[in-house]
Order: structure tokens, then sequence, then C-alpha cells
């Protein structure tokens, strides 16, 4: 059975503090791996997407790595606006229909 | 501006009720999707369509009903065989198979 587990469940950053977020998944063949961020009571908002194991992706304060098993979520020197909950999703290969397999997610709060 | 609405944003249901969520994109994607969000856990999905007048069951339909009669419109209805409606409902759409985009979402609270 695909699964996909993220850890820590929560984050305490203080501003400027570096850290990473894990996406850790086993599933039968991976298409894509992605990532959003979520804030209180609204939706997802796409992040990025990862292909191939050593692919990395940048945006402003965020990169994310993949390797075969896993993927991270690097924040380089967080900002309190980076506060929020972010989310890893799965893509199958096999499946044409695009469906996600979600993790739980991490909540992240940086304080000034 | 291209995106997804959904409506309303809060809903409120007494026991026995049917209720129906509102979805519309103007991205001109064929693929849309209805995801349940409870605290503490990942979203799961409820049903998904990738064409007019076709739907598919997710992983938790059992008490969901959905139609696909438009393009643009995906509503979802949850019926009173749903006995734990209590969450918060996203919709998403996206070209078959390609990154996945959501609406704001809407709160549906039983009373």
């Amino acid at each position: 059975e695909d699964q996909v587990t993220q850890s820590p469940e929560a984050l305490r950053l203080q501003e400027g503090e570096s850290s990473s977020l894990n996406c850790s998944y086993t599933v039968s063949g991976l298409r894509g791996l992605f990532w959003y961020r979520q804030d209180p009571g609204k939706g997802p908002e796409f992040l990025f997407t990862l292909y191939s194991a050593g692919e990395e992706k940048e945006k402003e304060r965020l990169k994310a790595t993949l390797t075969k098993k896993e993927s991270f979520l690097h924040i380089t020197a967080p900002k309190p606006e980076d506060s929020a909950t972010y989310l890893c999703a799965v893509q199958v290969t096999g499946d044409s229909w695009g469906k996600l397999q979600f993790g739980a997610g991490t909540q992240v709060v940086v304080t000034p | 501006d291209g995106g997804i609405t959904q409506s309303p944003k809060y809903l409120f249901r007494k026991e026995g009720q049917n209720v129906t969520l509102s979805c519309e994109q103007n991205l001109n994607h064929d693929a849309m999707y209805w995801y349940r969000q409870d605290p503490g856990q990942g979203l799961r999905l409820i049903y998904y369509s990738q064409i007019v007048n076709d739907f598919q069951k997710g992983d938790i339909a059992e008490g969901y009903s959905v139609s696909r009669e438009k393009k643009e419109s995906f509503p979802l209805t949850v019926t009173s065989a749903q006995k734990n409606p209590t969450a918060f409902y996203l919709c998403a759409s996206s070209k078959p198979g390609q990154t996945q985009y959501f609406g704001p979402g809407t709160r549906l609270t039983v009373l």
C-alpha cells in the first residue's frame, strides 16, 4: 500500500533559524512528488513538483530535494511569513488520473 | 483571473439534512477532485472526475455524491448517510495527471 509520512508533525523556529522538513514515501512507482503550503482556513498553495531522484527546486527561502525514498523541504533563514503547514503528496506511476496521496503535514511556526 | 471558487465558505448542517458544496473553475482543466481534511490527517480523496458526465469514487466516497454536467463545475453533496461530515472540504482541478490546484475550501459543521 502506498504511504506518505511527514516529520516532524510540528516545528517551531526562531526567525533566521534554518531547518528541514522530511517527507518519506513508500510507493510502487513514483511519478511525481508535490509540495504545497497551507495557511489556516485556506486551500493548499502549490510550491514544487519533483520527478526524479537528485532533482532540486528553489523558490525564495525554500528548497526542495528528492531521493529514491524521501524528499526534504529546506527553509533557509525563515521569516514569520513562512509560518504555515507544509504538505507533501505523491503521484504514482500507472495512474493516468493523477490521484495524489497526501502526508499529514508539518506545521511550521516562525517567531520573530 | 483564472482560478477555482468554492461556496459557501462556511456551511452548517442539521442532522438528516443533505447539503451541496459548490466548486467552479475557469482554468479549462479537464480533471476535478474533492478532498476532505480533518485535523492531524492528510487530505483524503472523496471523488474525482476526468471528463464531463464521468466520475470515480475515491478512498472515502460513502455518504457523498457528485455530478459533472459541465466542465467548469463539480458540486459535492453531503448526504444524511455521512455520519461524521464535520470537516474542511477542498476542491481541486488539473490537466490530467498534472499539478492539482486548490480552491479556498468550505468548512462544514454539523449542528
